[in-house]
């Protein structure tokens, strides 16, 4: 059965201090893996989606790495309207449902 | 242009009671998705739908949860005989999917979300 376990449950970075979500993982075949922001009270925001182990994606401040084991979403420089929680969600390659881990609640503080 | 709309944005309905909460996917987009979210937990997989057939039911957790997509476009979910554990967010995505073609590396299979309805069941 499919696992997505994300680490560290809760962040606290001061502005300008970089750091990495982890994203492990586990599926009998991965067609992708996917990060989402979620902002308190909406709907998940799409981000990233990596294919295959070696890919790099980077959007802004951000940027997800994928391995055959695990995900990473590094935060460069991060600023206070980074705050949110990152989740991540792996889709296996028989299907099209997203299993998502809990996420990681990112605060940002000035 | 206009992203995936749901409606209502809040619903409160008491044990017992039938709800329907309704999907307006992204124009264009041929699959969709409906999900829930509990307090603390990332979303849970229920239903998808590509067209007007359900191609996955296999995360709908009982027969009192039902979901209809008749045209195509607009997807109603469906819950009966509602519980005080039915309350969550839930949540609908849709994204673009040709029927039968290849999903691999390179080609969209982006899932956009709406702002979900939050269900309480008191």
């Amino acid at each position: 059965e499919d696992q997505v376990t994300q680490s560290p449950e809760a962040l606290r970075l001061q502005e300008g201090e970089s750091s990495s979500l982890n994203c492990s993982y586990t599926v009998s075949g991965l067609r992708g893996l996917f990060w989402y922001r979620q902002d308190p009270g909406k709907g998940p925001e799409f981000l990233f989606t990596l294919y295959s182990a070696g890919e790099e994606k980077e959007k802004e401040r951000l940027k997800a790495t994928l391995t055959k084991k695990e995900s990473f979403l590094h935060i460069t420089a991060p600023k206070p309207e980074d705050s949110a929680t990152y989740l991540c969600a792996v889709q296996e390659y028989s299907g099209y449902a997203l299993n998502f881990g809990k996420g990681t609640s990112l605060l940002v503080t000035p | 242009g206009a992203g995936v709309s749901q409606t209502p944005s809040n619903k409160v309905t008491e044990k017992g009671k039938y709800v329907e909460l309704r999907c307006d996917p992204i124009s264009g987009h041929t699959a969709l998705y409906w999900y829930r979210q509990s307090l603390g937990q990332g979303p849970e997989f229920l239903i998808y739908f590509q067209g007007t057939g359900a191609a996955d039911d296999s995360g709908l957790p009982n027969d009192r949860f039902f979901a209809v997509r008749p045209e195509g476009s607009v997807s109603t979910l469906k819950i009966q005989r509602t519980e005080r554990g039915d309350s969550a967010v839930y949540l609908c995505a849709s994204s673009y999917r040709d029927r039968g073609r290849f999903v691999g590396a390179g080609v969209n299979n982006e899932q956009f979300f709406g702002p979900g309805t939050r269900l309480t069941v008191l």
